[in-house]
């Protein structure tokens, strides 16, 4: 069955510190993958996504994603992580071109002084 | 500015009443569909639609209708609400999504007593 696993349901982060939120997929062909972030009481906002092309990916905010085929996955990283990047985290993939999209059950991140 | 609008943004309700919550975008997209987030699910698909007078099941269609009468407008109907639908509801509307990316709205916090 297709699917969209974030491991980590919660992840606690020192400001400064670095952060890498993982993404696995279970699709037979290469979907568009996305990542989006929602701030507390917020809506969802786009980080970044991969259609084809490099497989590094430049996002707002500071974030990158790396597009692994042979590991089918999809992971969110950034340098060095600011109090305001406390959110909730989902990767989400399509395998059609219109517009359906499967998410992973979020990834919690807490940042600490 | 290109937006995706809903209203209204909090409602509370009573089992068994009807009630709509209505979606607008002003960016002539084809695609538009809904989702609600539940804790530790994601975003799951409820209803889509690829343009006027077309629609279709998502993931989790039960116990909601929709309309696409006008191509901006994508209205969630919730004929007779139960307090398992109690939960947040996003609608986003795209052009086809190898070209493009999803539009969410601010998101609709449902509670159904």
């Amino acid at each position: 069955a297709q699917s969209v696993t974030q491991p980590d349901i919660h992840i606690t982060v020192s400001e400064g510190a670095s952060l890498e939120l993982r993404c696995n997929y279970s699709y037979g062909a290469t979907p568009y993958l996305f990542w989006y972030v929602q701030s507390p009481g917020q809506g969802l906002q786009l980080l970044l996504k991969y259609f084809s092309g490099d497989t590094l990916v430049q996002g707002i905010k500071g974030f990158e994603a790396e597009f692994k085929r042979s590991q089918s996955s999809f992971n969110l990283r950034k340098p060095s992580v600011h109090w305001s990047d406390a959110a909730e985290y989902f990767c989400a993939v399509s395998t059609d071109s219109w517009g359906k999209l499967q998410f992973g059950a979020g990834t919690q991140v807490v940042v600490t002084p | 500015e290109a937006q995706v609008t809903q209203n209204p943004r909090y409602l509370i309700t009573v089992t068994g009443k009807k009630l709509t919550v209505t979606c607008s975008q002003n960016m002539n997209h084809e695609y538009m569909s809904w989702y609600r987030q539940d804790p530790g699910l994601g975003l799951r698909q409820i209803y889509y639609s690829m343009n006027v007078e077309v629609t279709d099941k998502g993931d989790v269609p039960e116990g909601y209708k929709v309309s696409r009468k006008e191509k901006r407008n994508f209205p969630l109907i919730l004929e007779s609400p139960s307090p398992n639908q109690t939960s947040l509801y996003f609608c986003a509307s795209n052009f086809r999504l190898g070209a493009d990316t999803q539009y969410f709205g601010p998101g609709t916090r449902l509670t159904v007593l």
